[in-house]
């Protein structure tokens, strides 16, 4: 049974970087794609962007410029930097896996704040 | 890109009716389409997969059916477990888009 689980600050200072990570166990990152989604009661659930294990990654147009997705096959985990971060930012924070494009296993999210 | 607008926002049920929840595409999207479903606390559960595959594990009382831009997610018979929030995404193009939600509350 694959398990996914984020990691991170939950506060965040507005203009700074968000870093999460996302940790993949019972069974191979080296496999299959991997993605970031976040949720808020404004927005709704929107998705960030994805990673494949070789690194190749496509984002969200309305994150493009501000979004980096990478991953570490030896870490078997990957993560989301988010630059320059406004309180529009503030959300759950989800990382879950492809599947038939669709998301079938997801992490159980991680509330980040963005405030000073 | 693609908007998900589910119908109705909130739907009233009681355990053993039947219900129906109603997903449109902005634009065709063929049997791209996934549901899920998302309790208080927890993150989205993914049901339905290209429009009316259930995903492992989940009851057959959940169908899903349509195509192109009309989809419909069905329980044929409301168990207690089955009242939460329920979402589509389409997986046709990126970014991959959601509906806003359907609430599916205890009459």
């Amino acid at each position: 049974q694959v398990h996914l689980q984020e990691s991170g600050p939950g506060l965040v200072k507005p203009s700074e970087t968000l870093s999460l990570t996302c940790t993949v166990s019972g069974g191979s990152i080296s496999r299959d794609y991997w993605s970031w989604i976040r949720q808020s009661p404004e927005k709704g659930l929107e998705w960030i962007g994805y990673v494949y294990y070789t690194g190749s990654t496509t984002y969200n147009p309305s994150l493009k410029s501000r979004v980096t997705i990478s991953v570490d096959t030896a870490k078997n985990h990957f993560s989301l930097n988010l630059t320059s971060v406004t309180a529009a930012d503030t959300a759950v924070y989800y990382c879950a896996r492809h599947f038939m494009a669709a998301f079938d296993y997801w992490g159980q999210g991680i509330h980040v704040t963005v405030s000073s | 890109e693609i908007v998900m607008t589910q119908s109705p926002a909130t739907l009233s049920g009681s355990p053993g009716e039947r219900a129906t929840l109603s997903c449109r595409a902005s634009q065709n999207i063929r049997n791209s389409l996934a549901w899920y479903q998302q309790k208080p606390g927890q993150a989205p559960r993914l049901l339905i997969y290209a429009a009316s595959t259930r995903a492992t594990g989940v009851p057959a009382r959940f169908s899903g059916s349509g195509s192109g831009t009309e989809f419909t997610l069905t329980i044929s018979s409301l168990q207690s477990e089955d009242f939460a929030v329920y979402y589509c995404q389409q997986s046709t193009n990126w970014p991959r888009t959601f509906g806003q939600g359907t609430k599916l509350e205890i009459k």
